[in-house]
């Protein structure tokens, strides 16, 4: 079972539309979590993080859920520079380092 | 500011021949790392190094060796490079190794072919 699990997509939305993607971990001890942009044979960038209570960034709002052990990020007004793959990752603490786990990312095409 | 530099951007390598990817950060971040990302599985953790003189393995550490003589390079090497090897190599860098806030920056990559 893959520890941080994403749906593939490719999510395709019209200009203005509003998009979700869900992602869950299987490590309940996890401490943090981050959602990341990669573009097109591009490096991810850091595009959020996640807080337990919820948090906002513009259009970009992330939230956690630890009970069901998932993360959501929700995409207000899409634009067609939103287009990328959103990489999930969660931070565990392994042999006291703490290691970054990527989703596999889900690919999102906004369209004119 | 440069951030992170990798080093070549790409490469096409006959298998059996040794490789070595290189990466240095400007940003005095204690903790470096090499991922490897292959179409569908993600990005998987390689080597990674929590300051300068140390180094550990990560997910799929089998058929690479790094090094960390200073705080700036860590390199990646590959000592007889097999197909299986062909993929997309990400060096990254955070500030530190520890604590929930674990930041991560990434280098531009180095697409790497082995035949």
């Amino acid at each position: 079972r893959k520890e941080v699990e994403q749906d593939p997509g490719p999510f395709n939305v019209p200009e203005g539309a509003t998009v979700a993607f869900n992602c869950t971990y299987s490590n309940s001890a996890s401490q943090s979590f981050f959602w990341y942009r990669q573009d097109c044979r591009k490096e991810p960038k850091l595009l959020m993080s996640v807080y337990s209570s919820g948090n906002e960034d513009g259009r970009f709002t992330a939230q956690l859920n630890r009970a069901s052990q998932y993360i959501s990020l929700l995409i207000r007004d899409s634009k067609l520079s939103d287009s990328a793959t959103y990489l999930c990752v969660v931070n565990e603490e392994e042999d006291s380092s703490y290691k970054l786990i990527f989703g596999s990312g889900t690919r999102l095409l906004v369209r004119p | 500011i440069a951030g992170i530099t990798q080093a070549p951007t790409s490469q096409i390598l006959a298998a059996g021949r040794r490789m070595t990817l290189r990466c240095t950060q400007d940003m005095r971040h204690n903790a470096m790392y090499w991922y490897r990302q292959d179409l569908g599985l993600g990005l998987r953790l390689i080597h990674y190094s929590n300051t300068a003189g140390t180094t550990g393995k990560g997910e799929v550490p089998d058929g690479y060796s790094v090094s960390r003589a200073n705080t700036d390079d860590f390199p990646l090497t590959l000592a007889s490079a097999v197909p299986s090897q062909t993929s997309v190599y990400f060096c990254a860098s955070s500030r530190t190794s520890g604590g929930t806030q674990n930041i991560q920056y990434f280098g531009a990559g180095t697409r790497l072919s082995v035949l």
